[in-house]
């Protein structure tokens, strides 16, 4: 079974400035996926960024960008510029790359984030 | 993209009683996935929906607790039977697309057990 960890219940930063949350995993599979998803007060799940692990290349998504170390199974999460608007509960999710794998997550505790005026 | 629909959004249940939840979605899905996320905590995986055949569930669910329909390829519900407030969560049902490239959640149904 795949386990995700994100070790940083909760983080606190400025409006403006950067800050990074981790995830790290535990896995057999050598194809899969990585996910950050946002979760608001609202509730919904909200898909931040997506990466695919054949891809060397870190993807990128706006202020949103991931170090993914595929070696030290490792997928940080970086926030430029935050806003306001970041405050929520973010989640690191794995997915298992496949056709019979179907699309289940395995998903992290969280991380409580505060973006401060 | 997908547009997934979930009744209720919200409810609160007798101690007792059971409870289904409706998920729509607005294109053909093979698989349909349920999740539960209880107060403060992450989303853990329920079962597994496939049209055409019974759920597969997750170690610590079980059908008689959790039954599963899946009538066709946009629909399905999740019942949770003879509820205790240890069952008050949020339970989001959730679909693939694209060859796993996009995954889309419902606004999920927040059961609150008295």
């Amino acid at each position: 079974a795949q386990t995700v960890t994100q070790s940083q219940p909760e983080m606190s930063v400025q409006e403006a400035e950067t800050v990074t949350l981790s995830c790290t995993y535990d896995t057999s599979e050598n194809n899969y996926y990585l996910f950050w998803y946002k979760q608001p007060p609202s509730r919904q799940m909200i898909l931040v960024i997506r990466q695919e692990a054949y891809k060397q290349q870190n993807a990128t998504e706006n202020r949103f960008s991931v170090n993914f170390q595929k070696a030290a199974k490792s997928f940080s999460l970086k926030i430029s510029d935050s806003q306001l608007g970041d405050t929520a509960m973010y989640f690191c999710a794995f997915m298992k790359h496949g056709v019979n794998s179907g699309y289940a997550l395995n998903f992290g505790k969280g991380t409580s984030l505060l973006v401060t005026p | 993209s997908a547009v997934i629909s979930q009744k209720p959004s919200r409810d609160i249940c007798q101690r007792g009683t059971s409870l289904t939840i409706q998920c729509q979605v607005d294109s053909q899905v093979t698989m349909m996935f349920w999740y539960r996320q209880q107060p403060g905590q992450s989303l853990t995986l329920i079962a597994t929906a496939n049209q055409g055949s019974e759920a597969t569930y997750e170690s610590g669910f079980v059908i008689d607790k959790f039954p599963i329909s899946r009538p066709n390829l946009t629909f399905s519900t999740l019942t949770v039977s003879n509820m205790s407030p240890e069952d008050s969560s949020i339970y989001l049902c959730s679909v693939g697309l694209g060859g796993g490239n996009t995954i889309y959640f419902g606004e999920g149904s927040w059961l609150t057990v008295v």
